[in-house]
């Protein structure tokens, strides 16, 4: 099993471009997660999806849009790149059941993206 | 507002002392604790984690202690070895929550 995995590891855009992350994950897992990691700010989440089709706004939404057409598969997109849009985005993914571990959640190794 | 305060960025630690890591939350909803070790240049990975039907756990050289009067969760690494040496972030959910909360994190230093 590989796991959680991202796609790309680094990524350097300019102010107003687009691009896509990709999120793939072969455990079968149910939700998935994007958030993004700042110096001195811990691990924010972006949006999360529940299921195939579904997503769901987290903390910080804005400026970004995701899609979970495939369960194994979560797209999170910046339409118009900015500056404090800078920032090491991770993955994740959980199940749904099995007592109480099933809070645990399984992160990819991240996609560090600068926005000049 | 922050729910989960981790109030000590750094720590250092002599290799064979213990570590503790302290994290405080708000809300008395929370009902399941995790904490999450983190390597630079690598996604957080699971450490150990706690129900709110207990007061502690422990998994080899890691102890989690929860004080849920004070909103009290702690991390003991016994003894502490160069190797865990890393960001360790605790995070919370309520009633089954599809969202995990996490704190800013801590880094752990420990020194030969």
């Amino acid at each position: 099993n590989a796991g959680v995995t991202q796609t790309p590891k680094f990524r350097v855009l300019k102010t107003g471009q687009s691009m896509t992350l990709l999120c793939a994950q072969d455990m079968n897992h149910e939700y998935m997660y994007w958030y993004r990691q700042d110096p001195g700010m811990g691990l924010r989440l972006i949006h999360y999806s529940v299921g195939e089709g579904t997503t769901a706004k987290g903390e910080v939404p804005d400026g970004y849009n995701v899609s979970r057409l495939k369960k194994q598969n979560f797209l999170l997109g910046l339409e118009s790149a900015a500056p404090s849009q800078t920032s090491v985005y991770f993955c994740a993914s959980r199940r749904t059941s099995g007592g109480y571990s099933y809070n645990e959640q399984f992160f990819g190794p991240g996609t560090r993206l600068t926005v000049l | 507002d922050q729910q989960v305060k981790q109030n000590s960025p750094s720590l250092s630690v002599q290799e064979g002392r213990i570590s503790i890591l302290n994290c405080d939350y708000t809300n008395s909803m929370f009902d399941y604790f995790l904490w999450y070790k983190k390597y630079p240049a690598e996604g957080p990975t699971f450490l150990i984690s706690i129900s709110s039907i207990k007061d502690k756990n422990e998994d080899g050289r890691f102890t989690v202690f929860l004080n849920k009067s004070a909103k009290h969760l702690s991390l003991h690494i016994v003894p502490s070895q160069p190797g865990d040496s890393a960001v360790y972030f605790c995070a919370t959910s309520q009633g089954g929550s599809e969202k995990l909360v996490f704190g800013k994190g801590t880094k752990l230093t420990v020194n030969p």
